[in-house]
């Protein structure tokens, strides 16, 4: 059964640092990797995907790796701004089946101005 | 605009009053997607389809039916709501093509079951 774990729940960073969010998975079969950001009470905006076959992902400051082998996925974001803060959550499909969908519970970035 | 647009936004109703949540894309994707998001619980998938006339349970479909008469629609329908059910609801959509499979959301829907 595929579990999604994201740790830590949430996390404060003073504006202008480098940090890096994870995610974890205990299904190593996994077609893909989703990242998304949520703003409050708003839907989810894709950030990046990342294919089985692929080890890393990147869109501006946004850097998304994947180590199937191990079960772990992780979000860099550099420089730090403000408008990062939002919750980040990562999403990979359950059994190697791209139609169900298992999403973690989420990291709740705060940036310090 | 590419989207997929939900409605209501937002939706007070009482126990047993049935209702509908629209959902519609405008991208042709094949597969659309229900899901409900709870504080603790998180993102979790109710049903979804992979085209027209083919749908499937999710992890939570007790309470609800869904059908897709047609690509761009994909409603979800609270034949007799209860309290439990009340909760914030997205729809998402993506293609079926192997490398672009990137799920597009919804704005959402705040239901409140009285």
């Amino acid at each position: 059964k595929q579990e999604v774990t994201q740790i830590p729940a949430a996390l404060s960073v003073p504006e202008g640092e480098n940090l890096v969010l994870n995610c974890s998975f205990t299904d190593s079969a996994i077609y893909n990797l989703q990242w998304f950001r949520q703003d409050p009470g708003k839907g989810l905006t894709s950030l990046l995907l990342i294919q089985s076959s692929q080890r890393e992902q990147t869109s501006g400051r946004l850097n998304a790796s994947l180590d199937k082998s191990s079960g772990r996925s992780t979000l860099y974001i550099a420089a730090s701004q403000p408008g990062d803060s939002a919750t980040y959550l990562c999403a990979v499909p359950k059994m190697n089946r791209d139609d169900k969908i298992i999403f973690g519970k989420g990291t709740r970035l705060h940036i310090l101005p | 605009e590419a989207q997929v647009t939900q409605n209501p936004r937002y939706l007070i109703t009482v126990t047993g009053k049935k209702l509908t949540v629209t959902c519609s894309q405008n991208m042709n994707h094949e597969y659309m997607s229900w899901y409900r998001q709870d504080p603790g619980l998180g993102l979790r998938q109710i049903y979804y389809s992979m085209n027209v006339e083919v749908t499937d349970k999710g992890d939570v479909p007790e309470g609800y039916k869904v059908s897709r008469k047609e690509k761009r629609n994909f409603p979800l329908i609270l034949e007799s709501p209860s309290p439990n059910q009340t909760s914030l609801y997205f729809c998402a959509s993506k293609p079926i093509i192997s490398g672009a499979n990137v799920l597009t959301f919804g704005a959402g829907s705040r239901l409140t079951v009285l």
